[in-house]
């Protein structure tokens, strides 16, 4: 119940295509959804978070969808570009507090030139 | 990755030896973590700090153990390292508010 689902395992996008990468939870305590980006040979950085009080978040080409119905979200990257390749974690999160973080298994995204 | 110092950044060890992985921040926050990765498995938390004096385990604690020596510092031993260990380690310090975790730039740890 404290896992984190994310598919795919890894993604090949054309520039100016959308990525998209899922993500699943079971424990209906999660109440904070963050993205973290990772470059090769760096850690991971926050992107984007959601709360589930509401559907849709939007940060530049960065937008999180929620649906707490059916305990899934999802990372949409528009207008992908070369500098975005990079692995994309989905985590989950109750009470605020960073030991409760779970995060899932990652996705490698390439965005061809 | 700024404000968040791991040294070293490659160690390789053999078996039965320990080393200890240091981490120093200097963005002032309380919550300090220690997290592993591995390949399709994500972060997964080792152990963690709340606050000066108090460290707590995480998913997979053993084989670890960690101090608190102070508000910036937070250190990560292996005191008789297994292969099982061979891991790329990071360090995490969170705001407390949100709690946004930011990361150091990782220790990459080999175990013959």
């Amino acid at each position: 119940q404290q896992q984190v689902k994310q598919s795919p395992q890894s993604l090949i996008v054309q520039k100016g295509g959308i990525s998209i990468i899922n993500c699943a939870y079971e424990n209906t305590a999660f109440d904070y959804f963050p993205w973290y980006q990772q470059f090769p040979g760096k850690g991971p950085a926050l992107l984007i978070a959601i709360r589930p009080d509401v559907s849709e978040k939007k940060e530049g080409r960065f937008t999180i969808s929620f649906n707490k119905s059916a305990k899934q979200f999802s990372l949409h990257i528009m207008d992908s570009q070369p500098g975005d390749s990079a692995t994309y974690f989905c985590a989950a999160c109750w009470g605020n507090y960073g030991q409760n973080f779970v995060f899932g298994p990652g996705t490698r995204l390439s965005v061809l030139p | 990755n700024a404000g968040v110092t791991q040294t070293p950044k490659f160690q390789v060890l053999k078996t039965g030896q320990s080393m200890t992985l240091q981490c120093a921040q200097d963005m002032n926050h309380n919550s300090m973590y220690w997290y592993r990765q591995d390949p399709g498995m994500g972060l997964r938390l080792i152990y963690y700090s709340a606050s000066e004096g108090t460290t707590d385990k995480g998913e997979v604690p053993n084989g670890y153990n960690v101090s608190r020596l102070n508000k910036r510092e937070f250190s990560l031993r292996l005191e008789s390292a297994a292969p099982s260990q061979t891991s790329v380690y990071f360090c995490g310090v969170g705001t407390g508010v949100d709690e946004k975790l930011f990361f150091g730039s990782g220790t990459q740890l080999s175990v013959l």
